[in-house]
């Protein structure tokens, strides 16, 4: 595959529930980004991985924890979730010192 | 603190009509500014970026914006609007540094056959 990936496309989960989100990038990059897209409003950056390392928390809750093993992978992993948190969300990924953001196709997340 | 503004949420235009679609940016220091376009159920795709070259900047599909300093603009145009080009268009801002982005609210096209 080429480019960036995300799995799944779409999940439905209760509150109580665990899951994760799975995003791949085969693009070489070494840097990679969650963001959250809710309807009218603009996308919301929600972590920020360089080399392994988390470079930046935008203030979001504890609820989603994400994870980040190699430069090639991405995970978000979703605990105890609230309807609001409904949103598709975006992963992306970029060369360090080239700006360029190289974005997965998303995963439609819906929280019952 | 960087900021991007899309003005209109909605542009609806003919097919082979004029396709201008208006980003104005914030920005403390010189920036790096891009268009993304998202069709349905689909992540964003780059259509075209300035980073300090030519202000005239050509993307893919027909597309181009101009970057205009003294307007903080930077509008992104096409000439003859298709069908295919109806989506959601997202005007973005970064410092060239940092990995952070700043993206607009988005504006939706709608291509009138």
């Amino acid at each position: 595959e080429t480019g960036v990936t995300q799995t799944p496309r779409h999940l439905v989960m209760g509150m109580t529930n665990k899951k994760s989100l799975k995003c791949e990038q085969h693009l070489g990059h070494n840097a990679m980004y969650w963001y959250k897209q809710s309807a009218k409003k603009p996308l919301e950056l929600m972590f920020v991985y360089n080399f392994k390392e988390q470079t930046e928390n935008n203030s979001v809750p504890s609820r989603f924890s994400p994870e980040c093993p190699n430069s090639s992978h991405l995970f978000l992993h979703l605990h105890t979730l609230q309807p609001e948190d409904s949103a598709l969300y975006l992963c992306a990924s970029s060369q360090e010192g080239i700006d360029t953001q190289y974005f997965g196709p998303g995963t439609r997340l819906t929280v019952l | 603190a960087q900021s991007v503004t899309q003005l209109g949420s909605h542009v609806s235009v003919s097919e082979g009509a004029l396709v201008l679609l208006r980003c104005n940016y914030s920005s403390s220091v010189p920036p790096y500014l891009f268009w993304y376009v998202q069709y349905p159920n689909q992540g964003l795709q780059l259509l075209l970026k300035y980073t300090s070259a030519a202000t005239l900047v050509k993307g893919i599909n027909g597309f181009e914006a101009e970057f205009k300093k003294s307007e903080t603009s930077f509008h992104l145009t096409k000439p003859s609007a298709h069908m295919s080009d109806a989506a959601e268009y997202f005007c973005a801002v970064s410092e060239g540094t940092g990995n952070q982005f700043y993206f607009g609210t988005g504006t939706s096209l709608t291509v009138i056959p």
